[in-house]
């Protein structure tokens, strides 16, 4: 079947902006996860969904950016007023049921560039 | 607080040669370990992962990793190279006592020369 997608594969977009960036995960997983891959770094973690309920979002770095899962399927990244320290590949990721053992597949991420 | 790191940021290699990407990790709790693989312009894709027993893990691609607890490391090895390995490559952990998001090292560049 079908991985992770996420779209758009690139944004371009002016400091004080708003953007969102749209995450499929595969049919049927539960878990669905938010990273950011700033520039010569491994990913960091943003937020966590179980079903349509942020599980964990002790990752988001300040109240610009919000997460929702409405339907516990697709999911959306919000970023308010955006900052140029917000230039980074946003990757999405989901497990079938979020237990720890179990693998997270990423989807190719969204190249989000802040002028 | 936990970390994971990864020794060298760059290991070049000629094709047909080992290789090892080494990674120590510190957790006061134990851990899931894991190695992802990211080729250009693609998603991470999972290498291997270590949850209990064995302590040497083989994964895809001819790639294994031994887990060492009284090292903390988990090193990544391959003992024969080909071009197509060449990418980069992320050790992480997931805290057993803690919630499920990976925590990543900085990553390790490989590149394979012919």
């Amino acid at each position: 079947g079908a991985g992770v997608s996420q779209t758009p594969s690139n944004k371009v977009t002016e400091k004080g902006k708003y953007v969102e960036l749209r995450c499929d995960p595969i049919s049927g997983h539960t878990a669905l996860y938010w990273y950011r891959q700033s520039l010569g770094q491994g990913p960091e973690f943003l937020i966590y969904f179980q079903g349509t309920g942020a599980a964990d979002d002790s990752g988001l770095p300040n109240d610009r950016f919000f997460a929702v899962r409405p339907e516990g399927s697709v999911s959306t990244l919000k970023i308010q007023r955006t900052e140029r320290g917000d230039s980074a590949v946003y990757l999405c990721a989901s497990s079938l049921t979020g237990t720890r053992s179990e693998t997270q597949y990423f989807g190719p991420g969204t190249r989000l560039l802040v002028l | 607080a936990q970390s994971v790191t990864q020794l060298d940021s760059q290991v070049p290699v000629f094709e047909e040669a080992p290789v090892e990407l080494r990674c120590n990790y510190s957790s006061s709790v134990s851990v899931y370990l894991f190695w992802y693989v990211q080729y250009p312009n693609q998603g991470l894709q999972l290498l291997l992962k270590y949850l209990s027993g064995s302590t040497l893990v083989k994964g895809i691609n001819g790639f294994e990793a031994e887990f060492n607890k009284s090292q903390t490391s988990f090193h990544l090895r391959k003992p024969s190279v080909h071009i197509s390995d060449t990418a980069e490559y992320f050790c992480a952990v997931i805290l057993n006592q803690a919630g499920t998001a990976l925590i990543f090292g900085k990553g390790t560049t490989l590149s394979v020369s012919s």
